[in-house]
Protein backbone atom coordinates (compact mmCIF):
# COMPACT_ATOMS: atom_id res chain seq x y z
CA UNK A 1 0.00 0.00 0.00
CA UNK A 2 0.79 3.40 -0.65
CA UNK A 3 2.91 6.05 2.10
CA UNK A 4 0.52 9.14 2.66
CA UNK A 5 2.34 11.76 4.31
CA UNK A 6 0.09 15.06 5.49
CA UNK A 7 1.40 18.36 7.20
CA UNK A 8 0.97 19.52 9.23
CA UNK A 9 -0.03 16.66 11.70
CA UNK A 10 -1.89 19.45 14.11
CA UNK A 11 -1.64 22.88 14.38
CA UNK A 12 -3.30 26.11 16.56
CA UNK A 13 -4.28 29.16 14.82
CA UNK A 14 -5.70 32.55 15.25
CA UNK A 15 -8.84 33.22 14.00
CA UNK A 16 -9.34 35.19 10.65
CA UNK A 17 -5.91 33.74 9.62
CA UNK A 18 -5.52 30.69 7.02
CA UNK A 19 -3.64 27.76 6.95
CA UNK A 20 -2.57 25.37 4.30
CA UNK A 21 -2.64 21.20 4.78
CA UNK A 22 -0.20 19.41 2.19
CA UNK A 23 -1.25 15.91 1.13
CA UNK A 24 1.71 13.34 -0.44
CA UNK A 25 1.46 10.08 -1.95
CA UNK A 26 4.21 8.21 -2.96
CA UNK A 27 2.78 6.67 -5.48
CA UNK A 28 0.48 8.64 -8.60
CA UNK A 29 -3.41 8.28 -8.40
CA UNK A 30 -6.14 9.57 -10.32
CA UNK A 31 -8.47 10.66 -7.34
CA UNK A 32 -7.67 12.32 -3.94
CA UNK A 33 -9.96 13.11 -1.13
CA UNK A 34 -10.55 15.54 1.21
CA UNK A 35 -12.69 14.69 4.63
CA UNK A 36 -13.54 16.73 7.68
CA UNK A 37 -14.33 15.72 11.09
CA UNK A 38 -15.91 18.31 13.34
CA UNK A 39 -15.80 17.24 17.51
CA UNK A 40 -18.86 14.74 17.76
CA UNK A 41 -19.50 14.70 14.03
CA UNK A 42 -19.31 12.04 11.38
CA UNK A 43 -16.28 12.23 9.22
CA UNK A 44 -17.78 14.20 5.81
CA UNK A 45 -16.04 14.42 2.92
CA UNK A 46 -15.11 18.12 1.69
CA UNK A 47 -13.90 17.95 -2.40
CA UNK A 48 -12.75 15.12 -4.67
CA UNK A 49 -9.67 16.78 -6.06
CA UNK A 50 -8.36 14.95 -9.73
CA UNK A 51 -5.29 16.25 -11.07
CA UNK A 52 -5.52 18.72 -14.12
CA UNK A 53 -9.09 19.69 -13.36
CA UNK A 54 -11.11 22.09 -10.35
CA UNK A 55 -12.03 20.08 -7.61
CA UNK A 56 -15.53 18.92 -7.34
CA UNK A 57 -17.08 19.98 -3.81
CA UNK A 58 -19.65 18.68 -1.84
CA UNK A 59 -22.92 20.63 -0.47
CA UNK A 60 -22.02 22.94 2.38
CA UNK A 61 -18.33 23.61 1.11
CA UNK A 62 -16.93 26.33 -1.18
CA UNK A 63 -14.09 27.20 -3.16
CA UNK A 64 -13.52 30.43 -1.53
CA UNK A 65 -13.39 28.64 1.79
CA UNK A 66 -11.59 25.57 1.29
CA UNK A 67 -9.47 26.53 -2.17
CA UNK A 68 -7.51 22.98 -3.40
CA UNK A 69 -4.74 22.71 -5.49
CA UNK A 70 -3.77 19.67 -7.28
CA UNK A 71 -0.63 20.29 -9.37
CA UNK A 72 0.43 16.67 -10.06
CA UNK A 73 -0.69 13.10 -9.48
CA UNK A 74 0.89 12.54 -6.08
CA UNK A 75 0.15 15.80 -4.37
CA UNK A 76 -2.58 18.11 -2.78
CA UNK A 77 -3.11 20.93 -0.95
CA UNK A 78 -5.88 22.36 1.13
CA UNK A 79 -6.24 25.64 2.38
CA UNK A 80 -8.81 26.63 5.02
CA UNK A 81 -9.59 30.35 4.84
CA UNK A 82 -10.64 32.97 7.04
CA UNK A 83 -10.75 30.51 10.18
CA UNK A 84 -13.26 30.60 12.37
CA UNK A 85 -13.44 28.55 15.68
CA UNK A 86 -16.14 26.06 13.72
CA UNK A 87 -13.38 25.28 11.59
CA UNK A 88 -11.85 23.28 14.14
CA UNK A 89 -11.47 19.92 13.24
CA UNK A 90 -9.71 16.86 12.27
CA UNK A 91 -8.82 17.58 8.35
CA UNK A 92 -7.56 13.83 6.21
CA UNK A 93 -6.56 13.51 3.00
CA UNK A 94 -7.29 10.31 1.37
CA UNK A 95 -7.09 8.17 -2.06
CA UNK A 96 -7.86 5.35 -3.92
CA UNK A 97 -5.33 3.04 -4.67
CA UNK A 98 -6.89 0.03 -6.45
CA UNK A 99 -9.77 1.63 -8.00
CA UNK A 100 -13.62 2.85 -7.86
CA UNK A 101 -15.31 1.30 -5.19
CA UNK A 102 -11.95 0.03 -3.45
CA UNK A 103 -10.81 1.03 0.32
CA UNK A 104 -9.60 4.43 0.44
CA UNK A 105 -6.04 5.03 2.10
CA UNK A 106 -5.89 8.18 4.77
CA UNK A 107 -2.96 10.13 5.88
CA UNK A 108 -2.82 10.55 9.56
CA UNK A 109 -5.07 14.15 9.57
CA UNK A 110 -4.37 17.53 10.73
CA UNK A 111 -5.42 18.45 13.97
CA UNK A 112 -6.88 21.85 13.94
CA UNK A 113 -7.82 24.30 16.65
CA UNK A 114 -8.61 27.75 15.98
CA UNK A 115 -8.80 30.32 18.96
CA UNK B 1 -26.78 13.24 1.21
CA UNK B 2 -27.15 9.55 2.31
CA UNK B 3 -28.54 8.95 6.26
CA UNK B 4 -25.98 6.05 7.75
CA UNK B 5 -26.16 5.55 11.45
CA UNK B 6 -24.48 3.56 13.36
CA UNK B 7 -25.25 1.56 16.87
CA UNK B 8 -24.47 1.93 19.51
CA UNK B 9 -22.82 5.20 20.14
CA UNK B 10 -20.08 3.90 22.21
CA UNK B 11 -18.86 1.20 24.40
CA UNK B 12 -17.34 -0.41 27.04
CA UNK B 13 -16.15 -3.87 27.60
CA UNK B 14 -14.23 -6.15 28.99
CA UNK B 15 -11.00 -7.97 27.65
CA UNK B 16 -12.14 -12.01 26.15
CA UNK B 17 -15.66 -9.75 25.74
CA UNK B 18 -16.92 -10.63 22.60
CA UNK B 19 -19.17 -7.68 20.62
CA UNK B 20 -20.89 -6.40 17.78
CA UNK B 21 -21.89 -2.85 16.38
CA UNK B 22 -24.73 -1.93 13.67
CA UNK B 23 -24.33 -0.21 10.29
CA UNK B 24 -27.67 0.75 8.45
CA UNK B 25 -28.02 2.68 5.08
CA UNK B 26 -30.26 3.35 2.45
CA UNK B 27 -30.39 0.05 0.14
CA UNK B 28 -31.38 2.09 -2.76
CA UNK B 29 -28.50 2.74 -5.54
CA UNK B 30 -26.29 0.39 -3.39
CA UNK B 31 -22.74 -0.30 -4.39
CA UNK B 32 -20.29 -1.10 -1.89
CA UNK B 33 -20.35 -0.64 1.92
CA UNK B 34 -16.97 -0.30 3.16
CA UNK B 35 -15.91 -0.81 7.28
CA UNK B 36 -12.72 1.05 8.80
CA UNK B 37 -11.17 0.84 12.51
CA UNK B 38 -9.82 4.66 13.49
CA UNK B 39 -7.23 4.59 16.13
CA UNK B 40 -6.66 7.70 18.37
CA UNK B 41 -3.79 9.70 16.35
CA UNK B 42 -3.82 7.38 13.58
CA UNK B 43 -5.53 7.24 10.24
CA UNK B 44 -8.53 5.28 9.58
CA UNK B 45 -7.58 1.62 8.31
CA UNK B 46 -9.73 -0.28 6.05
CA UNK B 47 -11.32 -3.47 7.01
CA UNK B 48 -13.78 -4.62 4.69
CA UNK B 49 -15.30 -4.48 1.24
CA UNK B 50 -18.46 -5.76 0.86
CA UNK B 51 -20.58 -5.70 -2.31
CA UNK B 52 -23.06 -8.59 -2.20
CA UNK B 53 -26.26 -9.29 -0.32
CA UNK B 54 -25.54 -12.47 2.44
CA UNK B 55 -21.40 -11.24 1.98
CA UNK B 56 -19.50 -12.70 4.91
CA UNK B 57 -16.06 -11.38 5.59
CA UNK B 58 -13.61 -12.48 8.44
CA UNK B 59 -10.17 -11.00 9.74
CA UNK B 60 -8.68 -12.38 12.15
CA UNK B 61 -11.25 -12.01 14.97
CA UNK B 62 -13.71 -9.51 13.06
CA UNK B 63 -16.07 -10.27 10.75
CA UNK B 64 -18.91 -8.25 9.26
CA UNK B 65 -21.85 -9.65 7.19
CA UNK B 66 -23.69 -7.61 5.04
CA UNK B 67 -27.74 -7.26 4.52
CA UNK B 68 -28.26 -5.01 1.57
CA UNK B 69 -31.94 -5.80 0.92
CA UNK B 70 -32.59 -4.07 4.67
CA UNK B 71 -29.71 -1.97 4.80
CA UNK B 72 -27.62 -2.91 7.33
CA UNK B 73 -24.56 -4.28 8.66
CA UNK B 74 -23.12 -5.96 11.24
CA UNK B 75 -19.63 -5.96 12.49
CA UNK B 76 -18.05 -8.88 15.18
CA UNK B 77 -15.39 -8.70 17.39
CA UNK B 78 -14.36 -11.85 18.93
CA UNK B 79 -12.73 -11.78 22.22
CA UNK B 80 -12.27 -8.10 22.70
CA UNK B 81 -8.59 -7.20 23.38
CA UNK B 82 -7.39 -3.76 24.27
CA UNK B 83 -5.70 -3.21 21.17
CA UNK B 84 -9.02 -3.18 19.35
CA UNK B 85 -10.24 -0.09 21.18
CA UNK B 86 -10.91 2.38 18.17
CA UNK B 87 -13.60 3.69 16.61
CA UNK B 88 -15.13 1.91 14.29
CA UNK B 89 -16.83 3.41 10.92
CA UNK B 90 -19.07 2.16 8.21
CA UNK B 91 -19.65 4.27 4.97
CA UNK B 92 -21.83 2.78 2.07
CA UNK B 93 -20.56 3.71 -1.00
CA UNK B 94 -23.39 5.13 -3.30
CA UNK B 95 -23.83 4.07 -7.25
CA UNK B 96 -26.88 7.09 -8.27
CA UNK B 97 -27.89 10.47 -8.09
CA UNK B 98 -25.47 13.20 -6.09
CA UNK B 99 -23.33 10.48 -4.05
CA UNK B 100 -22.29 8.55 -6.91
CA UNK B 101 -19.10 6.82 -5.97
CA UNK B 102 -19.19 8.68 -3.04
CA UNK B 103 -18.67 6.95 0.59
CA UNK B 104 -21.00 8.55 3.09
CA UNK B 105 -19.62 8.13 6.93
CA UNK B 106 -21.57 6.85 9.53
CA UNK B 107 -20.75 8.73 13.09
CA UNK B 108 -19.30 5.52 14.28
CA UNK B 109 -18.82 3.49 17.44
CA UNK B 110 -16.49 4.36 19.76
CA UNK B 111 -15.07 1.01 21.35
CA UNK B 112 -13.48 0.74 24.59
CA UNK B 113 -11.78 -2.80 25.41
CA UNK B 114 -10.30 -2.54 29.33
CA UNK B 115 -7.83 -5.21 30.21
Amino acid sequence: SAVISQKPSRDICQRGTSLTIQCQVDSQVTMMFWYRQQPGQSLTLIATANQGSEATYESGFVIDKFPISRPNLTFSTLTVSNMSPEDSSIYLCSVELEGFGQPQHFGDGTRLSIL
Amino acid sequence: ILNVEQSPQSLHVQEGDSTNFTCSFPSSNFYALHWYRWETAKSPEALFVMTLNGDEKKKGRISATLNTKEGYSYLYIKGSQPEDSATYLCAPLDAGGTSYGKLTFGQGTILTVHP
